[in-house]
């Protein structure tokens, strides 16, 4: 099946720091790729869509300011949470979708900012 | 607009007993239907979906799900709980298509007792 990896897995990072993370389809090209939120023992809150040589699409309420996204390629999506605050702290969760009418979840990735 | 609710955030079996997790759904548009399974610190799998035809949906490690639409309803279960099916389940709806956006329910955690 189709594999999509985040890197990195888990980051801890001070505040006022700025934090990069990846999100790549391995054996397969994605157009789109969803980025997603999720607070302890909550659900995942779609963030923004992604969709590759284009501006991201922003969810009601997120900060496109705060949260910069760059689909540059076919395979790569990332996520850089800029200024990065206590309340920032979440997991992050990519999803890919492939032409074959799936969309494939990454392993996510745990941010702690202190 | 789309929403989904999972009725019972935490249920509780005994190992070898029926698994039953609620989901209701609301959508303006035949919905697309999916149940995903999340481990600790990690992504989210897909264990089935439904897109059309046959109601009765069978995934992954046993479990199947029932798309009842006059209930709105689409419940997972599994004949017989096993203690790897501990972990947080989640129902989610997209509208009519497997390349859109997901709407999630809030989750609910399986604990299986020995």
């Amino acid at each position: 099946g189709a594999v999509v990896s985040q890197h990195p897995s888990w980051v801890i990072c001070k505040s006022g720091t700025s934090v990069k993370i990846e999100c790549r389809s391995l054996d397969f090209q994605a157009t789109t790729m969803f980025w997603y939120r999720q607070f302890p023992k909550q659900s995942l809150m779609l963030m923004a869509t992604s969709n590759e040589g284009s501006k991201a699409t922003y969810e009601q309420g997120v900060e496109k300011d705060k949260f910069l996204i760059n689909h540059a390629s076919l395979t790569l999506s990332t996520l850089t949470v800029t200024s990065a605050h206590p309340e920032d702290s979440s997991f992050y969760i990519c999803s890919a979708r492939s032409d074959r009418d799936e969309q494939y979840f990454g392993p996510g990735t745990r941010l702690t900012v202190t | 607009a789309q929403s989904v609710t999972q009725l019972g955030s935490h249920v509780s079996v005994s190992e070898g007993a029926l698994v039953l997790l609620r989901c209701n759904y609301s959508s303006s548009v035949p919905p697309y239907l999916f149940w995903y399974v999340q481990y600790p610190n990690q992504g989210l799998q897909l264990l089935l979906k439904y897109t059309t035809g046959a109601t009765l949906v069978k995934g992954i490690n046993g479990f199947e799900a029932e798309f009842k639409k006059s209930e709105t309803s689409f419940h997972l279960t599994k004949p017989s709980a096993h203690m790897s099916d501990a972990a947080e389940y989640f129902c989610a709806v997209s509208g009519g298509s497997t390349l859109g956006r997901l709407y999630f329910g809030r989750g609910t955690q399986l604990t299986v007792w020995p």
